[in-house]
């Protein structure tokens, strides 16, 4: 069975500082999708960024990036000159490329507040 | 739709009656998830469904919850004598189907359930 743990519960970052939230995941399949979920308090979960386990380059999305180690099992996301819209939980997920019906697995989210 | 639309967006009911939320994908995607989101939590995953094939139930937590899927397209969640531990925001989300394709999962605003 595949897991995804987020250890940071919680992380607060200064407005235009960049923050790092961890992400580990352990899964025995070789090709899978990653994704950086973020959730306001409006609720809506919102795509943040996505890694495809064949590149080996990591994604990037403006200020978002990620530290993609495949072989540590590690995705690491990246803000850089936090701003305040983006305090929220954000979660890291994944998916396998193909297989039955595994749905998306989830940690369970760090809480990140920006301050000003 | 343009996107994933969840109805009702808050339900408050008393305990022991029956609640049916409902959720329309993404016209065109296959694939059709339910998770649960309690209160400051991470995503707990409910039901599947994937195009014609028999729906992962693995994670629906009681037999007072069921859902269903009609003509591939609109979902219904029904939990039945709801009690308070099924307060949550119910979030229904959908893609495009599995493989190499590169699907992206969409999320609705949720639906947040009270039960008093």
């Amino acid at each position: 069975a595949q897991t995804v743990t987020q250890s940071q519960p919680e992380m607060s970052v200064q407005e235009a500082e960049t923050v790092t939230l961890s992400c580990t995941y352990d899964t025995s399949e070789s090709n899978y999708y990653l994704f950086w979920y973020k959730q306001p308090p409006s609720r809506q979960m919102i795509l943040v960024i996505r890694q495809e386990a064949y590149k080996q380059q990591n994604a990037t999305e403006n200020r978002f990036s990620v530290n993609f180690q495949k072989a540590a099992k590690s995705f690491s996301l990246k803000i850089s000159d936090s701003q305040l819209g983006d305090t929220a939980m954000y979660f890291c997920a994944f998916i396998p490329f193909e297989s039955g019906n595994t749905p998306l697995v989830f940690g369970k989210g760090t809480r990140l507040s920006v301050i000003a | 739709g343009a996107g994933v639309s969840q109805s009702p967006s808050n339900k408050v009911t008393e305990k022991g009656k029956d609640v049916e939320l409902r959720c329309d994908p993404i016209s065109g995607h296959t694939a059709l998830y339910w998770y649960r989101q309690s209160l400051g939590q991470g995503l707990e995953f409910l039901i599947y469904f994937q195009g014609n094939s028999a729906p992962d139930k693995s994670g629906l937590p009681s037999d007072r919850f069921s859902a269903e899927r009609t003509g591939g397209s609109v979902s219904t969640l029904t939990i039945q004598r709801t009690q308070q531990e099924d307060s949550a925001v119910y979030l229904c989300a959908s893609s495009e189907g599995r493989g190499y394709s590169g699907n992206t999962i969409y999320f609705g605003e949720g639906s947040w359930l009270t039960v008093v």
